[in-house]
């Protein structure tokens, strides 16, 4: 079955500053990939998704990048805000959602 | 109406107890999802229920029993469940199932501790 890598699990950054989480994933077939947001007490949010027909998505602060080829994909927050400190969670499409492990996010004001 | 609601919120039972954990959506999704979730771990897939039928089950002990009585609704029947069942059960619904780019909403999920 499909195996979701994801890195770093904590990342801790100073108010304004991006922050990048990555995933890779195993199998080639996978077309769909998610990032989450989970925030302490609530169900994971859909924050930005990307397909595999397509290198690079971006809405507002919040970008991911595709690397078909080298089956990983990156979360690029910007500008981050205390109100983005969080789980991050990537997940994989390939008939069923696997996740990877999750990141914890905090952004020191 | 975007919203996969819960309930309860909060459940604490006995192992010789029964209860039940439910789950809405009226977005018209066709495919509903049980997760399990463990403190600090991500999503794990329980079950998948497409156009009211069970499709997947991820070799999930016969104590959980999902239930879909209709196309908005989806049940998950507890019966002497051990502690380490303790954790958030989440619902999540998407358009169809086992699709491309088949976005999953998720519902804030019931906090389960069995004693």
């Amino acid at each position: 079955g499909e195996n979701v890598e994801q890195h770093p699990s904590t990342l801790s950054v100073q108010e304004g500053d991006s922050a990048v989480i990555k995933c890779t994933y195993s199998d080639s077939a996978s077309n769909y990939f998610p990032w989450y947001k989970q925030e302490l007490g609530k169900g994971p949010q859909l924050i930005i998704d990307i397909r595999s027909n397509v290198g690079e998505k971006k809405d507002q602060r919040i970008a991911v990048t595709l690397n078909k080829t080298a089956k990983h994909f990156s979360l690029h927050i910007t500008e981050t805000q205390p109100e983005d400190s969080a789980v991050y969670f990537c997940a994989v499409l390939n008939n069923d959602m696997r996740f990877g492990a999750g990141t914890r996010l905090t952004v020191k004001p | 109406d975007t919203e996969v609601t819960q309930t309860p919120k909060h459940l604490v039972m006995g192992m010789t107890n029964k209860k039940s954990l439910k789950c809405e959506q009226h977005m018209g999704h066709r495919a509903m999802y049980w997760y399990k979730q463990k403190a600090k771990k991500p999503p794990e897939l329980m079950f998948v229920y497409s156009y009211e039928k069970l499709s997947i089950n991820e070799s999930v002990p016969s104590r959980f029993s999902p239930e879909c009585p209709n196309s908005s609704l989806l049940n998950l029947h507890l019966h002497a469940l051990q502690p380490e069942d303790s954790a958030l059960y989440l619902c999540a619904s998407s358009q169809v199932a086992r699709e491309f780019y088949n976005e999953q909403f998720f519902g804030p999920g019931t906090r389960l501790t069995v004693l």
